[in-house]
């Protein structure tokens, strides 16, 4: 069973400050997805990837598939950045599973 | 397209009633997955279909639990009889090719059993 270990758990940041986020694992993988879920509850898919490093807009994810380990980065946070970030991993053709989630507060 | 549609958003039943929760998948998306979020136990899967065949009901707690998919663009979970551990918010998402692809997520909806 693969374990998906996030941390921080909790992270509360200034407005522009640069933030990251960590997802560790137990298992080699074929892809990993970082998701962002809102207050409201909504869950928005941000990055799959399954090597190297992807870049949209102010957000970066990178993977390091022999460490079994990737990164979140948010460059100049901003309040409505203000989410919980979490990261799944998927193994051979299964279903995801997810990390516990890092809640995350930018104050302005 | 207007993306994963499900429902209801929320919904309140009694322990021992019948519930269906709905989804509609993005329009062209072979594969479609059922999750469930609670406090205690975060996101879980509880089953995926490929080409409307379902592949993985491992998750599924209980026999309570049936999902069903008898078309490309459309899903039901059904929970019979609810009960009020079965409380959280059940997510549908969808996507080109199982989870190697960009996953699309539903609204949710959100279960209370009293």
């Amino acid at each position: 069973k693969n374990e998906v270990e996030q941390s921080p758990q909790n992270l509360t940041a200034q407005e522009g400050e640069f933030i990251t986020i960590n997802c560790s694992y137990s298992v080699g993988i074929s892809a990993l997805h970082w998701l962002q879920q809102h207050p409201g509850g909504g869950i928005v898919s941000l990055f799959m990837l399954s090597s190297g490093k992807k870049k949209h807009g102010r957000l970066i994810a990178t993977i390091n598939i022999q460490e079994k380990h990737s990164s979140l980065h948010i460059t100049a946070s901003h309040p409505r950045d203000s989410a919980v970030y979490i990261c799944a991993v998927l193994v051979g053709a299964d279903g995801l599973t997810f990390g516990k989630g890092t809640h995350l507060i930018i104050q302005p | 397209d207007a993306g994963v549609i499900q429902s209801p958003r929320h919904e309140v039943t009694e322990m021992g009633q019948e519930v269906t929760l709905r989804c509609k998948p993005i329009s062209g998306h072979n594969s479609l997955f059922w999750y469930r979020q609670t406090m205690m136990r975060g996101l879980e899967l509880l089953i995926y279909f490929n080409n409307n065949v379902p592949i993985d009901d491992s998750g599924m707690p209980e026999d309570r639990f049936s999902a069903k998919m008898p078309n490309a663009s459309f899903s039901t979970l059904k929970i019979q009889p609810s009960e009020p551990r079965d409380s959280a918010v059940y997510f549908c998402a969808s996507s080109l090719v199982l989870m190697n692809t960009e996953a699309f997520f539903g609204q949710g909806t959100r279960l209370t059993v009293v």
